[in-house]
């Protein structure tokens, strides 16, 4: 089954314990990217990765670190978490043929006290 | 710069009413369009798209969508309600450019459906 697994669903941490949450795919999509949801703003895009080794900002960026070393994962990382950064994270893959669709992941629910 | 909007932040409708959720988009070329849903607790996944060809698009579970290029809207309609469609609703625009397109997200459509 085509599938992006993202984990942990939930997560609770406090203020600067650096965390990861991690994503795979297994549709050998080259293109992933995270976004991050919070009412009344959508779904804003902190990073994304055309390809291993190819990673570049979105529109959130601050506070986020990715890397891609293998094609199907992609985990983000937070070095040092702060209450601004609760929200739910989604995980997405795509191939790069333009006209296809994003497969998401369940989400990771994270509140930072 | 490529943007999308949606009419309504929340909607309400009864079962059996006609669904109508709102968007439009600003692109400086033309674009690939997309609908998803999202069912609590549950990631988004894709109700239709449209790339290129016919400008009426048809979904799962009986949603359809137009692409009005004059009127630069994408609006989703299904017929009748029914109480599973109660979930948030993503309109989505990818720009066509020549190396990287980027997917921007409306900020969304919750839908209630009435008993």
């Amino acid at each position: 089954e085509a599938q992006v697994t993202q984990n942990p669903r939930y997560l609770i941490t406090v203020t600067g314990k650096k965390l990861t949450v991690t994503c795979s795919q297994n549709m050998n999509h080259e293109y992933m990217s995270w976004y991050r949801q919070d009412p009344g703003l959508g779904l804003r895009q902190i990073y994304y990765s055309m390809n291993v080794e190819v990673t570049d900002k979105g529109d959130v960026p601050e506070g986020y670190k990715v890397s891609r070393k293998e094609k199907r994962n992609f985990p983000l990382i937070l070095e040092s978490p702060s209450p601004n950064q609760t929200s739910l994270y989604f995980c997405a893959s795509r191939s790069n043929r333009r006209n296809t669709e994003a497969f998401f992941g369940q989400g990771t629910r994270l509140t930072v006290v | 710069a490529q943007s999308v909007t949606q009419l309504g932040s929340h909607v309400s409708v009864s079962e059996g009413a006609l669904v109508l959720l709102r968007c439009n988009y600003s692109s400086s070329v033309p674009p690939y369009l997309f609908w998803y849903v999202q069912y609590p607790n549950q990631g988004l996944q894709l109700l239709l798209k449209y790339t290129t060809g016919a400008t009426l698009v048809k979904g799962i579970n009986g949603f359809e969508a137009e692409f009005k290029k004059s009127e630069t809207s994408f609006h989703l309609t299904k017929p009748s309600a029914h109480m599973s469609d109660a979930a948030e609703y993503f309109c989505a625009v990818s720009e066509v450019k020549t190396s990287y397109d980027k997917v921007i997200f409306g900020p969304g459509t919750s839908l209630s459906v009435i008993p």
